[in-house]
């Protein structure tokens, strides 16, 4: 199975809102409810900021917010800050062999 | 503190091998599924592999890259996670990362370690 699809970057002013697509198939995305994203800021851990598509783990801001259609999946960072500059990843459980693929990744720079 | 910490991450020459540990507190390790996941320089997430809660049972889990060289365990009585890698290649240089599942299932991953840096090269 191939990585989930993801733009490589994404920009935005302070304030404003953008959206990060992840593309997938059949047997991982669009088969299941179990998308996750990600945050890493550069030389950190990632940081789990959505699960089951839009559910928000205790802590996260509910500035991110996530949905689905389909194969393809989205997360919307809104009132972007400096601090929301980082390398997104999605997730996605895929079947109980192959388990969880990952998204390509992407940067989301804040101008 | 609830934390996961990595270690092992070594310079390899090919072919050779290495086991990685994955050192958990703060949480009943017991609990939880565990996985590992490894990023390449500059390059995206690769899910590795994950375990049951209780190594034996079976439950073990390998991504297509690396089946048949790595193989996860765990030791509950010392709340550690390992990774045991053999055959290594240019291509497995990556930080490593151990991580555990949410509950419910192996679908998402709600806790990472930092990271151990695997480097292969002659």
């Amino acid at each position: 199975q191939s990585a989930l699809t993801q733009p490589a970057s994404v920009s935005g002013s302070p304030g404003q809102s953008i959206t990060i697509s992840c593309s997938g198939s059949s047997s991982d995305v669009g088969a299941y409810n179990h998308v996750s994203w990600y945050q890493q800021h550069p030389d950190k851990a990632p940081k789990l900021i959505l699960y089951d598509v839009n559910k928000r783990p205790s802590g996260v801001s509910n500035r991110f917010s996530g949905s689905k259609s389909g194969k393809t999946a989205s997360l919307t960072i809104s009132g972007l800050r400096a601090e929301d500059e980082a390398d997104y990843f999605c997730g996605s459980y895929a079947d109980s062999t192959s388990l969880n693929l990952f998204g390509s990744g992407t940067t989301v720079t804040v101008l | 503190d609830v934390q996961l910490l990595e270690s092992g991450g070594d310079l390899v020459q090919p072919g050779g091998s290495l086991r990685l540990s994955c050192a958990a507190s703060g949480f009943p390790f017991d609990n939880y599924r565990l996985g590992w996941v490894r990023q390449a320089p500059g390059r995206g997430l690769e899910w590795l592999s994950a375990i049951s809660v209780t190594f034996g049972s079976g439950s073990t889990y390998y991504g297509a890259s690396v089946t048949g060289r790595f193989t996860i365990s765990r030791d509950n009585s010392k709340n550690t996670l390992y990774l045991h890698m053999n055959s290594l290649t240019v291509e497995d240089t990556a930080v490593y990362f151990c991580a555990r599942y949410g509950p419910g299932g192996y679908f998402y991953l709600d806790l990472w370690g930092r990271g151990t840096l695997l480097t292969v090269s002659s």
